[in-house]
């Protein structure tokens, strides 16, 4: 079966400092990957996908990055955090080869918090 | 109007009770619809997909409006392990890569 698992779980980062947060899916080839953000009383916001290894795409414009050097390894990144960057990032994974279900699968979850 | 309309609730029913949410979605293209349940400080999970028939999975009954642009979830018997946010996700475009999320609705049921 297939698993997802991202990490760290929680972490807490001074203004200014650089993030790594990364991401890895067991079971599966060729996944689609996205990072999504969930900030405090609000809903999911699609950051990055990705449908291949090199392959990423943007949605929100900001200082975060993404980079998918293997096929089943997922990093979202940053140069210099925001306060506005806390929140909790979820990595997601969805087979590419079901596009009727068209369901994506999570992993637990980062807890950021800048301070 | 947003792409995906939930009322953030929160809902507090007794237990035993039943319980229905709606949510509404902008894009009348839309191909596919799902609730996903999400604890408090855990990642959301998938509940169940939405099919144009409607469907039921024990307690839980799924149905889409396809005129009106909504889908609704129907909890009956609510359980104490039913308290959860619960959120609707709408697929744009068949084969889009991107599922747009609601902010949730917030249950708590009350023993």
């Amino acid at each position: 079966s297939q698993t997802i698992h991202q990490w760290p779980a929680t972490l807490v980062q001074p203004v200014g400092s650089p993030l790594s947060l990364e991401c890895t899916v067991e079971g599966t080839s060729n996944p689609n990957l996205y990072w999504y953000r969930q900030a405090a009383g609000r809903g999911l916001q699609l950051l990055f996908y990705s449908v291949g290894i090199g392959q990423i795409s943007s949605e929100v414009p900001q200082n975060l990055s993404a980079s998918r050097p293997q096929d089943r390894q997922f990093i979202l990144s940053s140069k210099k955090l925001l306060l506005s960057d806390s929140g909790f990032y979820l990595c997601a994974w969805r087979a590419w080869d079901n596009p009727s279900g068209n369901t994506i699968y999570f992993g637990e979850g980062s807890w950021l918090t800048v301070v | 109007r947003k792409e995906v309309e939930q009322d953030p609730g929160p809902f507090n029913v007794p237990e035993g009770a039943t319980v229905a949410f709606n949510c509404t979605y902008s894009n009348s293209a839309s191909q596919s619809f799902f609730w996903y349940r999400q604890d408090c400080r855990k990642e959301p999970k998938l509940l169940m997909s939405v099919y144009s028939s409607g469907n039921e999975d024990g307690r839980f009954t799924a149905q889409l409006n396809r005129a009106s642009q909504y889908i609704s979830l129907l909890i009956r018997d609510s359980k104490l392990s039913d308290s959860a946010t619960y959120l609707c996700v709408v697929n744009p475009n068949f084969g889009n890569e991107k599922l747009t999320f609601g902010t949730g609705t917030r249950l708590t049921i009350i023993p």
